[in-house]
């Protein structure tokens, strides 16, 4: 079992909807999950950490995490064509003080 | 605002040679961390190092070293570059106070011919 499992995708949706991107995550001991945004060709970007059960909303962006299921999503509001990326689930090992980063979900989001 | 620079953009280089990348925060952050990027492995951590002169092997050190003696730099050394190092190098960093979060400078392409 991968430590932090996405799917690769794509995930396509119509300009103006949701979009939900899932990770989960083996280490029952993290206490720290984060999004990021990676065009193609550039470099990740953070665009949200969460680190409490629930919901943290910034902008278009809503972080969900549930801790019990070992599962955190991302879920961007109004599309838009230019939030179309790959998008990495990285959560903070209890042990080892290192990022541990799923394989990534590429969304597209369509005109 | 977070700053974190890496040398070079695109860099090609022959097989056998040395390559340096380098890596500069100025965020004063204590922790760095080299990591490499391939399609379909996803990121993969090289070398890592807690603050200064400190340096910790992370998932695939093996043809790679590292040197970090002043807080705000951290170079990635290929002693001898082979084809199989060609990837997207990323550079991130991350300040004991901001709970794993890590900025990643804007990478280097290297290709190895």
């Amino acid at each position: 079992q991968k430590e932090v499992e996405q799917n690769s995708g794509p995930l396509s949706v119509p300009e103006g909807a949701i979009a939900s991107l899932n990770c989960t995550y083996s280490d029952r001991g993290s206490q720290s999950f984060f999004w990021y945004r990676q065009y193609s060709g550039k470099s990740p970007e953070l665009i949200m950490s969460i680190y409490s059960n629930g919901d943290k909303e910034d902008g278009r962006f809503t972080a969900q995490l549930n801790k019990a299921s070992q599962y955190v999503s991302l879920l961007i509001r109004d599309s838009q064509p230019s939030d179309s990326a790959t998008y990495l689930c990285a959560v903070g090992s209890s042990n080892t003080g290192k990022l541990i980063f799923g394989q990534g979900t590429t969304l597209q989001v369509k005109p | 605002d977070v700053k974190v620079t890496q040398s070079s953009r695109y860099l090609v280089k022959r097989t056998g040679e040395k390559v340096f990348l380098e890596c500069v925060q100025d965020m004063d952050h204590e922790n760095m961390f080299w990591y490499r990027q391939d399609p379909g492995l996803g990121l993969r951590l090289i070398y890592f190092s807690y603050d200064v002169k400190m340096k910790e092997k992370g998932d695939i050190p093996e043809g790679y070293s590292v040197s970090r003696e002043k807080k705000e730099r951290f170079s990635l050394i290929l002693e001898s570059a082979s084809t199989n190092q060609t990837s997207m190098y990323l550079c991130a960093s991350r300040g004991l106070a901001s709970s794993y979060e890590q900025y990643f400078g804007p990478g280097t392409r290297l290709t190895v011919t």
